[in-house]
């Protein structure tokens, strides 16, 4: 499996809302609903913010949502904040037990 | 909530060895699959192995199949990667995550709890 397909870049002014795509193909993304997304300022680890395509981990504001249409899912964050500027990375299940991530994409706050 | 620390990153000659350890704490450790996740400098994250509760089932990335070996202690609440034959292209930090399942299969593909990783250089 290649990794998955995402814009390198995406930006947004506070307040708006920005789409970040993730493709993949009908073996992996579009094979079932286990997408998740993380979010990770530089330094840190990661940090799950959506699973299994649609769902939020408590503590993650609603502004975070997710979703899936064929090969692709997205993430989309409303109300952009200043807080939100960090890279994201999307994941999917492989198959036979592995695990596949996008190549992430860092969003910019104008 | 959980936490998980890893150690024994450090600096390494190409083809040589290197041992990663991860003490779990906070969870019911023995009751969860694991995996490692690596980033390289600069680039992305990438899955690495993953091993089920009991340690009878593990997968691996091809590009450390052969190489690399994780494995666990549950009384310790322990996960380990035993890194062989390193290479270059294998420099990244490490990072242990605790894994979660999908599906009515269950399927291990996402991560809720990551430790803060530990720096593993090959170099000459």
């Amino acid at each position: 499996h290649s990794a998955l397909t995402q814009p390198r870049s995406v930006s947004g002014s506070p307040g708006q809302s920005v789409t970040v795509s993730c493709t993949g193909t009908s073996s992996d993304v579009g094979a079932n609903n286990f997408v998740s997304w993380y979010q990770q300022y530089p330094g840190n680890a990661p940090k799950l913010i959506i699973y299994d395509v649609t769902k939020r981990p408590s503590g993650v504001p609603d502004r975070f949502s997710g979703s899936k249409s064929g090969n692709t899912a997205s993430l989309t964050i409303s109300g952009l904040q200043s807080e939100d500027e960090a890279d994201y990375y999307c994941c999917s299940y492989g198959g036979t037990y592995t695990v596949i991530f996008g190549g992430g994409t860092t969003l910019t706050v104008l | 909530e959980g936490q998980l620390v890893e150690s024994g990153g450090g600096l390494v000659q190409p083809g040589g060895s290197l041992r990663l350890s991860c003490l779990a704490s906070g969870f019911s450790y023995s009751t969860y699959w694991m995996a490692w996740v690596r980033q390289a400098p600069g680039k992305g994250l990438e899955w690495v192995t993953n091993i089920k509760q009991d340690g009878s089932e593990k997968y691996y990335v091809d590009s450390v199949q052969g190489r690399f070996t994780i494995s666990r202690d549950n009384a310790k609440n322990s996960l380990h990667l035993q890194m062989n034959g390193l290479r270059a292209d294998d420099t990244a930090v490490y990072y242990c995550a605790r894994s979660r399942v999908s599906g009515l299969k269950v399927k291990p593909n996402w991560f809720d709890i990551w430790g803060q990783g530990t720096l593993v250089t090959v170099s000459s």
